[in-house]
């Protein structure tokens, strides 16, 4: 089993639509958790962390689930510069981060 | 500010010939580094990373090796590339409550 996996997509929504999907990961004792976004053929970028609380930045919602071990981002009122890769990142505390293969969202006009 | 360089941005190299890539960081000090594959529609899978100067971990048996010379540069080498080894390499830095990735080295092994 991966230690992250995601919904590969690709999520196709018009533009103002809200678009969320899901990140599992197996390892109970992770203990740090991010987004990243990816452009095309561009490195990844920190979107947001993930708190345990849930948390929020502008249209953008993050999730935890400890308990069933996912995390969750939701994005509302699209725009078409958020179509990218969105990238789910998990952190053991042993120095090394394990990634989802990303989740592919298409914001159309 | 920290930043972190990496290059060459692209190169295509022949099947069988070295490799070399390095990535530097700037603004920190004793940083975590790390080695990075994606290949084309996959995730990011961990190939190297390094605590400190000599030190370095690797993730999975493959024809690439790491090394450390100094506190803030990681390099990504091979005697002998193979089709395989295509893809983007990225080198990242943990700076504690996120990682930063250098721009990427977009691989073609012919």
């Amino acid at each position: 089993r991966k230690e992250v996996e995601q919904d590969p997509g690709p999520f196709n929504v018009p533009e103002g639509a809200t678009v969320a999907f899901n990140c599992t990961y197996s390892n109970s004792a992770s203990q740090s958790f991010f987004w990243y976004r990816q452009d095309c053929r561009k490195e990844p970028k920190l979107l947001m962390s993930v708190y345990s609380s849930g948390n929020e930045d502008g249209r953008f919602t993050a999730q935890l689930n400890r308990a069933s071990q996912y995390i969750s981002l939701l994005i509302r009122d699209s725009k078409l510069s958020d179509s990218a890769t969105y990238l789910c990142v998990v952190n053991k505390a042993d120095y090394k981060l394990s990634f989802g293969a990303g989740t592919t969202v298409t914001v159309r006009a | 500010s920290q930043t972190i360089h990496q290059w060459p941005a692209t190169l295509v190299q022949p099947v069988g010939s070295p490799l070399s890539l390095e990535c530097t960081v700037e603004g920190t000090s004793n940083p975590n580094l790390y080695w990075y594959r994606q290949a084309a529609g996959r995730g990011l899978q961990l190939l190297f990373y390094s605590v400190g100067i000599g030190q370095i971990s690797s993730e999975v048996p493959q024809n690439l090796s790491a090394s450390r010379p100094q506190d803030r540069q990681f390099i990504l080498s091979s005697k002998k590339l193979l089709l395989s080894d295509s893809g983007f390499y990225l080198c990242a830095w943990w700076g504690s409550t996120e990682a930063f990735f250098g721009q990427g080295t977009r691989l073609t092994v012919v």
